[in-house]
């Protein structure tokens, strides 16, 4: 089975800008999750889709957003973009049932200049 | 959620057991403890994940103890390329604490 495949994989904008980020989850998995990853932050999440419905949001402003399409696949979106916003993003499927472990892809890094 | 604590950093020498310990006193009798690694630019790679007994897969066993309040990963043979950031979760919506740095020494 392939993997979770994020793109793009790096990622340069300017402050104010906007920038979307797409996932491709395993095949088979429903939920999707983003999380995002600094140095001095860790590993936050952002929020969970499934089924196309956000079922689980972290404590992001509301410049973060996301969506999910009928074939599981997910994009992130982040308006109005920041220096802080600079960080790999990370996207994570599982087939959201139970005790189903995530499933991470390698992240874009967006740095925001 | 249940809180999980775990050392900052840890070393072990290539060849030997690699022990990572984790305390997760506040889980809860449903929630199940998952393990995963991150190396250097890389996303986080699911290891192991169990709820009351001890299990093994190919790449690592877990220990949990019995009132379910710490567990431990075994690295059986730690090689270079375990060197690693070590996570351990008791997941509602996985939230992430800072994990153990591993090093495994030459």
């Amino acid at each position: 089975k392939a993997g979770v495949t994020q793109t793009p994989r790096y990622l340069i904008k300017t402050r104010g800008q906007q920038v979307t980020l797409s996932c491709s989850p395993i095949s088979g998995h429903r939920s999707v999750s983003w999380y995002q990853q600094t140095p001095g932050q860790g590993l936050q999440f952002l929020f969970e889709y499934f089924s196309e419905t956000q079922r689980n949001k972290g404590n992001f402003p509301g410049r973060f957003s996301g969506r999910q399409f009928s074939n599981s696949r997910s994009e992130m979106n982040v308006s109005t973009l920041e220096l802080g916003d600079s960080a790999l993003y990370l996207c994570a499927s599982s087939n959201g049932q139970g005790n189903s472990p995530l499933h991470f892809g390698n992240g874009t890094r967006l740095t925001v200049t | 959620d249940a809180k999980t604590t775990q050392p900052t950093s840890m070393d072990c020498a290539e060849g030997r057991a690699a022990n990572l310990p984790c305390n997760h006193s506040t889980i809860s009798g449903n929630e199940y403890v998952y393990w995963y690694r991150q190396i250097h630019s890389q996303g986080p790679q699911y290891i192991i994940h169990g709820l009351k007994n001890n299990e093994t897969n190919e790449m690592a066993s877990l220990i949990i103890t019995e009132d379910r309040k710490s567990s431990t990963l075994i690295l059986p043979h730690a090689t270079l390329r375990d060197t690693a950031v070590y996570y351990c979760i008791a997941p509602e919506n996985f939230v992430f604490g800072p994990g153990t740095r591993l090093s495994v020494l030459p």
